[in-house]
């Protein structure tokens, strides 16, 4: 199985901050990696597909990059609504693994 | 709108089976895969497995087989999910995700499974 791995696992940051976070994939997946944004009690919702593709409806702000086993994840300027937890997700071979998660605080 | 509405909560057995249940709308349901994802509680997410909605045919993760069988209705748009031989370990909040190329993007609102001993 590929192992998926996000750093931090926790990140305190203040409104108007831009954070980044990383997912390390444990074999090359190309660019079949896919985030999620999970607010406490709500399914998770598509941020952004094929490593750096903006799903329809998400603002601009958020932004993908990487290819092979290193991706990140930015946020360019935290809005209040951004405080949630991150997930990276490989799709390049099932089982289709999960990161463990970034928890996204407000300091 | 596309949308996944999923069964209510169930609380199950130790030992028992239960059947969760994903009706589709807003969308041609054999167009998609449907991928089942569950969350236990205060945890990440686990990819448990995919049916083509179209042909019927499933792949389950390894930690799943054996115990999982994914089915499909193309009459109703309904996708269901059974998992048999409950654990408490199997706790967890279960949700349906329709796969879009090669991405999850929309999610059923989730169903909580509860076993008990």
């Amino acid at each position: 199985d590929i192992q998926m791995t996000q750093s931090p696992s926790s990140l305190s940051a203040s409104v108007g901050d831009r954070v980044s976070i990383t997912c390390r994939a444990s074999q090359s997946i190309g660019t079949y990696l896919n985030w999620y944004q999970q607010k406490p009690g709500k399914a998770p919702k598509l941020l952004i597909r094929a490593a750096s593709s903006l799903q329809s409806g998400v603002p601009s702000g958020f932004s993908g990059s990487g290819s092979g086993t290193e991706f990140t994840l930015t946020i360019r300027s935290l809005q209040p609504e951004d405080f949630a937890t991150y997930y990276c997700q490989q799709s390049y071979s099932p089982p289709y693994t999960f990161g463990q998660g970034t928890k996204l605080e407000i300091k | 709108q596309v949308q996944l509405m999923q069964s209510g909560a169930e609380v199950k057995k130790a030992g028992a089976s239960v059947k969760v249940s994903c009706k589709a709308s807003g969308y041609i349901f054999t167009n998609y895969y449907m991928h089942w994802v569950r969350q236990a509680p205060g945890q990440g997410l686990e990819w448990m497995g995919v049916i083509n909605s179209s042909g019927g045919t499933t792949t389950y993760a390894q930690k799943f087989q054996g115990r999982v069988t994914m089915t499909r209705d193309t009459s109703t748009s309904t996708a269901y999910m059974e998992l048999s031989s409950l654990r408490s370990e199997d706790t967890a909040v279960y949700y349906c995700a329709r796969g879009e190329e090669h991405a999850f993007d929309i999610w059923g609102q989730g169903t909580m499974v509860t076993v008990s001993s």
